[in-house]
């Protein structure tokens, strides 16, 4: 079954104590991504990976770390976690098959979050 | 950079029509998403447009207007599963940038 895998599900912690988030996909996509989601601002995104070794910022990546070593796993790194990093998060991966053309649909497929809470 | 707007909430009665309005201001744009997302679930794909006009999906039809920076999604035949958030997404175009950004979220309620 194609998904998007990650662990733990829900995650409650202290501020400071280092935490990884792992997102695993098994559908040879390219492309993944972290967001989260916190009331009334919608998902936002933290960082996004292009291929292997390829990593970029995204619209909120103070706090947080990535890295792509392998192409099916993208994990989430807080190396100090503070309590506005208390959120819903999701990863999410999609194929780049034809996306420098214009009109490739290229779906993003989430996994089922992460709830963290920092104390 | 994206803006993206839709309303927060609507409310409607099982068997009727609801339409979720979506208008975004981008800097390029190569194509809109709507994705659906149960409380507490992940967003899931409903509908893709990327040329003007309306595409059909069963109960669901998502209508795009490149000129107007306009999109809406309209459920039909409403169901009390059809009670969730509706997610408007719009993909930027540049050339090393996959980016999609997303609205707020509009939050269905479905009353029987």
């Amino acid at each position: 079954e194609a998904q998007v895998t990650q662990n733990p599900r829900y995650l409650i912690t202290v501020t400071g104590k280092k935490l990884t988030v792992t997102c695993s996909q098994n559908m040879n996509h390219e492309y993944m991504s972290w967001y989260r989601q916190d009331p009334g601002l919608g998902l936002r995104q933290i960082y996004y990976s292009m291929n292997v070794e390829v990593t970029d910022k995204g619209d909120v990546p103070e706090g947080y770390k990535v890295s792509r070593k392998e192409k099916r796993n993208f994990p989430l790194i807080l190396e100090s976690p503070s309590p506005n990093q208390t959120s819903l998060y999701f990863c999410a991966s999609s194929s780049l098959a034809g996306w420098v053309q214009n009109g490739a649909k290229n779906i993003q497929y989430f996994g089922a979050g992460t709830r963290l809470s920092v104390l | 950079g994206q803006n993206i707007d839709q309303p927060t909430e609507m409310t409607a009665t099982e068997g009727a029509i609801v339409q979720i309005n979506c208008t975004y201001q981008t800097s390029g744009f190569n194509g809109l998403f709507w994705y659906q997302q149960h409380a507490g679930e992940a967003p899931t794909f409903l509908s893709y447009n990327v040329l003007d006009g309306l595409e059909e999906k069963g109960r669901f039809s998502s209508f795009l207007s490149r000129s107007k920076g306009y999109s809406y999604l309209l459920l039909k035949e409403l169901q009390m599963k059809d009670s969730a958030s509706y997610l408007c997404a719009v993909r930027d175009s540049g050339s090393n940038d996959y980016k999609l950004s997303f609205g707020a979220g509009t939050t269905v309620t479905v009353r029987a």
